[in-house]
């Protein structure tokens, strides 16, 4: 089946550092992969939605400075979180789907944990 | 405003027993609901995926119902397993494929 690699699991990083998570789609090309960001207990929560070649689609209140996407082929994507602080500590996930119909599946990845210290 | 509002919030049953977890929602135009299962510290991992005209779909042990006049959907687990336990989201496709999640059901399943 479709599978989505994300890396690395887990991330632990001085605060004012950058950290950067990449998303691969294995065995399928995804024009479309999204990420997200999820506190305990909670769902997940959409940040944004990234486009192979263009600009990210970044979702109400989620700083595009802070949180940089670059999508630059069909089975990449990446999210650099800039000067982390503690607060950014959290689980990051993403997901990619083969093609953009509306029932396409969406694959997930395994997540990210990033810890801010 | 777009919402998917899950019940319960967590559950608790013993294993071998069946529960029911609900999805009721506003998404409109309603394209696709998905419910996933996550467990703790990975990503969610799809169980069902219904469009408009489905009203059932099964996979395995899990059964997912949709009624779409109603807007409310469920997930059927039949004979809980211990591996089980994890958390369920629904998430909910308008046309155009904006996805609306639901806040998860975190169901335990205790021996």
């Amino acid at each position: 089946g479709a599978v989505v690699s994300q890396h690395p699991s887990r991330v632990i990083c001085k605060s004012g550092t950058s950290v950067k998570i990449e998303c691969r789609s294995l065995d399928f090309q995804a024009t479309t992969m999204f990420w997200y960001r999820q506190f305990p207990k909670q769902s997940l929560m959409l940040m944004a939605t990234s486009n192979e070649g263009s600009k990210a689609t970044y979702e109400q209140g989620v700083e595009k400075d802070k949180f940089l996407i670059n999508h630059a082929s069909l089975t990449l994507s990446t999210l650099t979180v800039t000067s982390a602080h503690p607060e950014d500590s959290s689980f990051y996930i993403c997901s990619a789907a083969p093609s953009r119909t509306y029932n396409s599946p969406l694959h997930f990845g395994n997540g990210t944990r990033l810890t801010v210290t | 405003k777009n919402q998917v509002e899950q019940s319960p919030q967590s559950l608790i049953i013993l294993e071998g027993k069946n529960c029911t977890l609900q999805c009721n929602y506003t998404v409109s135009p309603f394209s696709n609901l998905r419910w996933y299962k996550q467990d703790t510290g990975r990503g969610p991992v799809s169980l069902t995926i219904m469009t408009f005209s489905e009203n059932t779909k099964s996979n395995g042990r899990y059964t997912a119902t949709l009624d779409a006049d109603t807007k409310q959907s469920s997930l059927h687990i039949t004979a809980s397993q211990l591996s089980d336990s994890a958390s369920y989201i629904c998430v909910v496709s308008e046309e155009g494929n904006m996805l609306t999640f639901g806040g998860g059901t975190r169901l335990m399943v205790k021996p």
